[in-house]
């Protein structure tokens, strides 16, 4: 079954500066990548989401891409600011149809004002 | 307002017993899953469900159970079989159970056996 692995477990970064999350996943036949963020005590929310013929999606300070060849995606955050301060988790949806996800471990982001 | 509830936020229980985690959502959504969510672990599926009167086990199943009598509704039972039931739960709902379909939380409940 689909495995997604997530780096760093915790990033610490200066306001302004850019903030860049890595994942891998094993299945290639994973069609659907969505990435989470969750506040302290709450649940995760999408904040951004990419499917597997799209190889970059913006959505004004947030990016992510896909590579379908080494089987990675990467969020990436530009001037971030205190409240980008949480957890976020990557996702893998495999192929089967089930809506189900597999998420990373999550990485704790500090951003430092 | 549509969303997912998840009651109650906080639960404790004695060692022994079976607690149930209710989820309601009012999205009209067919899907319905649970994650357990455990400190540098991520979330991982316990049950889910992609239509009523029908569910799946997860990948950490055991221990656990659910049923799907309503739409609406997709409770979850920790039983005392469950050999580490201290975490935080997570419901979450989607339109289908196919591709490309976002997950909606709840706020979760965290529960503590004492």
């Amino acid at each position: 079954g689909e495995n997604v692995e997530q780096h760093p477990s915790t990033l610490s970064v200066q306001e302004g500066d850019s903030a860049v999350i890595k994942c891998t996943y094993s299945d290639s036949a994973s069609n659907y990548f969505p990435w989470y963020k969750q506040e302290l005590g709450k649940g995760p929310q999408l904040i951004i989401d990419i499917r597997s013929n799209v190889g970059e999606k913006k959505d004004q300070r947030i990016a992510v891409t896909l590579n379908k060849t080494a089987k990675h995606f990467s969020l990436h955050i530009t001037e971030t600011q205190p409240e980008d301060s949480a957890v976020y988790f990557c996702a893998g949806h495999g192929s089967s149809n089930t809506g189900k996800l597999i998420f990373g471990q999550g990485t704790t982001l500090q951003v430092k004002p | 307002d549509g969303g997912i509830t998840q009651s109650p936020k906080y639960l404790f229980r004695k060692e022994g017993q079976n607690v149930t985690l209710s989820c309601e959502q009012n999205l009209n959504h067919d899907a319905m899953y649970w994650y357990r969510q455990d400190p540098g672990q991520g979330l991982r599926l316990i049950y889910y469900s992609q239509i009523v009167n029908d569910f799946q086990k997860g990948d950490i199943a055991e221990g656990y159970s659910v049923s799907r009598e309503k739409k609406e509704s997709f409770p979850l039972t920790v039983t005392s079989a469950q050999k580490n039931p201290t975490a935080f739960y997570l419901c979450a709902s989607s339109i289908t159970g196919g591709s490309y379909t976002e997950a909606f939380f709840g706020q979760g409940t965290r529960l503590t056996v004492v």
